[in-house]
């Protein structure tokens, strides 16, 4: 079993839909969550980060922790079509300086 | 800042030869990660470097796969003899180990196949 675990889709949606893209992970040391996007044939980029469980909000974006849950929500309000990109989840525990854990990533396509 | 810089962004070799990616960290980070992306598998972390010293070579695949930092600019990926199951896409990523500790910045990929 990996550590973490995501659907890697494809998920299409219409313009303006709302999306929920998720992980899930077994490792209970893992106290950094972050959401990376990336688009075709480019190198991930860091899109938001939370430390351990709650909210975090930046925009239309909305990250997601429930540690007892061991899971992890990415929200996107008012979707578009800029927003089509592999996004994939990361985490490390506090005690590891250096290495994340990635999903395989969720492929989205938002339609016009 | 330039960002991350790899070459080759292409590469087509055909199966035993060497193969040598090389990546140019953002000036000032002190940590550099080489990662392994296929649809199979996703992101994979083969090894990062601190300092320019190995911490973690764990998910280096094995034997024919090695990397070096001989210096806090540069840093090579080596594969020989290489295999058709390499091709892949090949990201070097950097991050500065004294700022918030979740940042990397990644490379835009080295387009690695193997015939």
């Amino acid at each position: 079993q990996k550590e973490v675990e995501q659907d890697p889709g494809p998920l299409s949606v219409p313009e303006g839909a709302i999306v929920s893209l998720n992980c899930t992970y077994s490792n209970s040391a893992f106290q950094y969550f972050m959401w990376y996007r990336q688009y075709s044939r480019k190198g991930p980029e860091l899109l938001m980060y939370t430390y351990s469980s709650g909210n975090k909000e930046d925009g239309r974006f909305t990250a997601q922790v429930d540690k007892s849950s061991k899971y992890i929500s990415l929200f996107i309000r008012d979707s578009q079509p800029s927003d089509s990109a592999t996004y994939l989840c990361a985490m490390r525990q506090a005690s590891n300086t250096g290495k994340l854990i990635f999903g395989q990533g969720t492929t989205l396509q938002v339609k016009p | 800042d330039a960002g991350v810089i790899q070459s080759p962004r292409h590469e087509v070799t055909e199966m035993g030869q060497e193969v040598t990616l090389r990546c140019k960290p953002i000036s000032g980070h002190d940590y550099l990660f080489w990662y392994r992306q296929t649809m199979m598998r996703g992101l994979e972390l083969l090894i990062y470097f601190n300092n320019n010293v190995p911490i973690d070579d764990s998910g280096m695949p094995e034997d024919r796969f090695s990397a070096k930092m001989p210096n806090a600019s540069f840093s090579t990926l080596k594969i020989q003899p290489s295999e058709p199951r390499d091709s892949a896409v090949y990201f070097c990523a950097s991050r500065d180990g004294g700022r918030a500790s979740y940042e990397q910045y990644f490379g835009p990929g080295t387009r690695l196949t193997v015939t």
